[in-house]
């Protein structure tokens, strides 16, 4: 069965600190990947997806994440992350079955 | 634009209940999702539908039914509630095909006693 595993589940960072949040998949075919952040009280947002083409794709607010097939992962990165930022980060991949299979989600929590 | 809206935005209910949870969309997407998010589990899709009229189980679909009479409306009803059902429920819809970007609504946050 497909899975997304998500290896930090809490992060604490202080402003301006770089981040990297982990995601591995479990399926060897074409795929389509997907970053959504949940800011604190708010809805899911689409922060970056990527289809096809360049595997190093940008988002919004500074976000960037890493298709890299051959190790099954798809790692958000932010270079200078800020109290804004904290939230709850899910990485989603869609396979075979077309249904999006998320991650357990990262919580994250950027000081001041 | 009022996008995807969710009904209500908080519900208490006792076991045994029965309780619809509604979801509505102005875009016309063809695709309209249900997902509960728990603490460990991330989102879970419980059910989804490709049209009115076409609906097919998630990865949870047990102890919950769906209706899609209109594109616009697609209700989630728990036909008797449990303490284990409560969760966050999230909707979401898609415009053509699974494979796109999905749009997902505020959320029902329901808690069963």
């Amino acid at each position: 069965a497909q899975s997304v595993s998500q290896h930090n589940h809490h992060v604490i960072l202080s402003e301006a600190a770089s981040l990297e949040l982990g995601c591995n998949y479990s399926y060897g075919g074409t795929v389509n990947l997907f970053w959504y952040v949940q800011y604190p009280g708010q809805h899911l947002q689409l922060l970056l997806k990527y289809f096809s083409g360049d595997p190093l794709v940008k988002g919004i607010k500074g976000f960037e994440a890493e298709f890299i097939k051959s190790k099954f992962s798809f790692n958000l990165r932010k270079p200078s992350v800020q109290w804004s930022d904290t939230a709850e980060y899910f990485c989603a991949v869609n396979a075979d079955t077309g249904k999006l299979i998320f991650g357990q989600g990262t919580t994250l929590q950027v000081k001041p | 634009d009022a996008g995807i809206t969710q009904s209500p935005r908080y519900k208490i209910t006792e076991t045994g209940r029965q309780v619809t949870l509604m979801c509505h969309q102005t875009w016309s997407h063809s695709y309209m999702f249900w997902y509960r998010q728990d603490l460990g589990h991330g989102l879970r899709l419980i059910y989804y539908s490709a049209a009115a009229d076409i609906t097919d189980k998630g990865e949870v679909p047990d102890g919950y039914v769906v209706s899609r009479s209109k594109t616009e409306n697609f209700p989630l009803t728990l036909e008797s509630a449990t303490r284990s059902q409560t969760s966050v429920y999230f909707c979401a819809s898609s415009a053509t095909s699974l494979q796109e970007t999905q749009y997902f609504g505020p959320g029902t946050r329901l808690l069963v006693l």
